[in-house]
């Protein structure tokens, strides 16, 4: 196993909600990725954080935001959902001395109703 | 320019016959090319990677074929086997300061037995 959780497994929520996921990587792991992976598709990057700054951005809107915790935890912040946020969410955690890898959690299923 | 195209979008393959799924990219600045296999309910699991300075990268059944001046590679899967039944994504490293992955589509492999 890659050692990145996430919580929840599932989540529903209604539209103009908010919502945040939970995600825990290992020692040493200080760089954190956030995907949104719509059915069907491919992972699209939301935003990474480094030492608890976001330091990359991807097409998303600001109501995507996040935060990284010093004991290797983050969060991803959705708020007002739409209907269009209904994906995957996954996490990565990048080790320090292995740029190369990305190691994916097994994501959160937010269904926006 | 940061996309990367995939194909095909599924297929199916006899057992102990050889997979092939292709990717073709744009931007020259990508640096490193992963492929990634999940099965459902799961997190993308890093299969093989290759960087653009070596042609061929082999790893057990996985081979990865790389064209830098076509800008494109591909996954061999030998003697494939109906536990490989997944689907595959490839994926290019950018660095903008920050190391973010852009993934093709995804191709849903069918290993019928």
């Amino acid at each position: 196993e890659t050692g990145v959780t996430q919580s929840p497994t599932h989540l529903i929520k209604t539209r103009g909600q908010q919502v945040t996921l939970r995600c825990s990587s290992q020692s040493g792991h200080n760089t954190v990725s956030w995907y949104q992976q719509a059915l069907g598709q491919g992972p699209q990057f939301i935003f990474q954080y480094y030492r608890e700054e976001e330091n990359g951005r991807g097409n998303f809107p600001p109501r995507f935001s996040g935060l990284q915790f010093p004991n290797y935890s983050s969060e991803l912040n959705v708020n007002a959902l739409e209907l269009d946020d209904s994906a995957l969410y996954l996490c990565a955690s990048i080790p320090d001395l292995e740029e190369d890898t990305q190691y994916f959690g097994p994501g959160t299923r937010l269904t926006v109703l | 320019q940061q996309q990367v195209k995939q194909s095909p979008q599924s297929l199916i393959v006899q057992k102990g016959g050889i997979s092939i799924i292709n990717c073709a990219y744009e931007n020259t600045a990508f640096d490193y090319f992963p492929w990634y296999q999940q099965f459902p309910g799961k997190g993308p699991a890093l299969l093989i990677a290759i960087r653009p300075d070596v042609s061929e990268k082999k790893e057990g059944r996985f081979t990865i074929s790389f064209n830098k001046s076509a800008k494109q590679f591909s996954l061999h899967i030998m003697d494939s086997q109906p536990g490989d039944s997944a689907t595959y994504f490839c994926a290019a490293r950018g660095h903008l300061g920050y190391s973010t992955l852009t993934f093709g589509k995804g191709t849903m492999l069918l290993v019928s037995p």
